[in-house]
């Protein structure tokens, strides 16, 4: 069985650029959820996406954005990026979505530094 | 809204030593309460779950977890501690009828394990 996999693992960007972070989910898993981690604290989510639509959205601004694939693999997209962006992003595979009938797989994250 | 408060930052426990590792939450009702490990350039890992029934959660790698709710408790214990348990812990929760994925984390408790 495959695990979550999230591409890249690390990267450096600077102010005001895009980046583009991926995760293939945990195999039969249809639900993908994006947290960031930055450094010293706890994971904050940032959405979830499930049959390709997003469902459900924690306090981040419209510039980080998302897709969800056919094969339910996940995009996460930030633009405009900002320093404060710099941070651990997790991606989380799931089997349904809402109810307490599972866990969250997550992968390794995507390490950004934004300068 | 749901919160969670880890009160140590750090704590370090002698090998063989017995842990326990403190969650406190705030939510109006019975939440789904979780505890997850991180190690060291890792995801995060599942170590038990609370959604109802019996208030004393078993986990993997001998861990075992007790909701208290007239404390707002879910305390983390392991009997004796392993070297190999030296990782960061994190306490998380999540609303009932949102799910299982949005889940608010907290700061986490890095465990030190001396010889």
């Amino acid at each position: 069985e495959t695990g979550v996999t999230q591409s890249p693992t690390h990267l450096i960007k600077t102010r005001g650029q895009q980046v583009t972070l991926r995760c293939s989910s945990q195999s039969g898993h249809n639900t993908v959820s994006w947290y960031q981690q930055a450094l010293g604290q706890g994971p904050q989510f940032i959405f979830q996406y499930y049959r390709e639509e997003e469902n459900g959205r924690g306090n981040f601004p419209p510039r980080f954005s998302g897709l969800q694939f056919p094969n339910y693999s996940s995009e996460l997209n930030v633009n405009a990026l900002e320093l404060d962006d710099s941070a651990l992003y997790l991606c989380a595979s799931s089997l349904t979505a809402g109810g307490p009938t599972g866990e969250l797989f997550f992968g390794e994250g995507s390490r950004l530094t934004v300068l | 809204a749901q919160s969670v408060t880890q009160p140590d930052i750090h704590i370090t426990v002698s090998e063989g030593a017995s842990l326990e590792l403190r969650c406190n939450y705030s939510y109006g009702a019975t939440p789904y309460l979780f505890w997850y490990v991180q190690s060291p350039g890792q995801g995060l890992q599942l170590l038990l779950k609370y959604f109802s029934g019996d208030t004393l959660v078993q986990g993997i790698k001998g861990f075992e977890a007790e909701f208290k709710r007239s404390q707002s408790s879910f305390n983390l214990r392991k009997p004796s501690v392993h070297w190999s348990d030296a990782a960061e812990y994190f306490c998380a929760v999540g609303a009932r009828g949102t799910g299982f994925q949005k889940l608010v984390f907290g700061t986490g408790t890095r465990l030190l394990v001396s010889p």
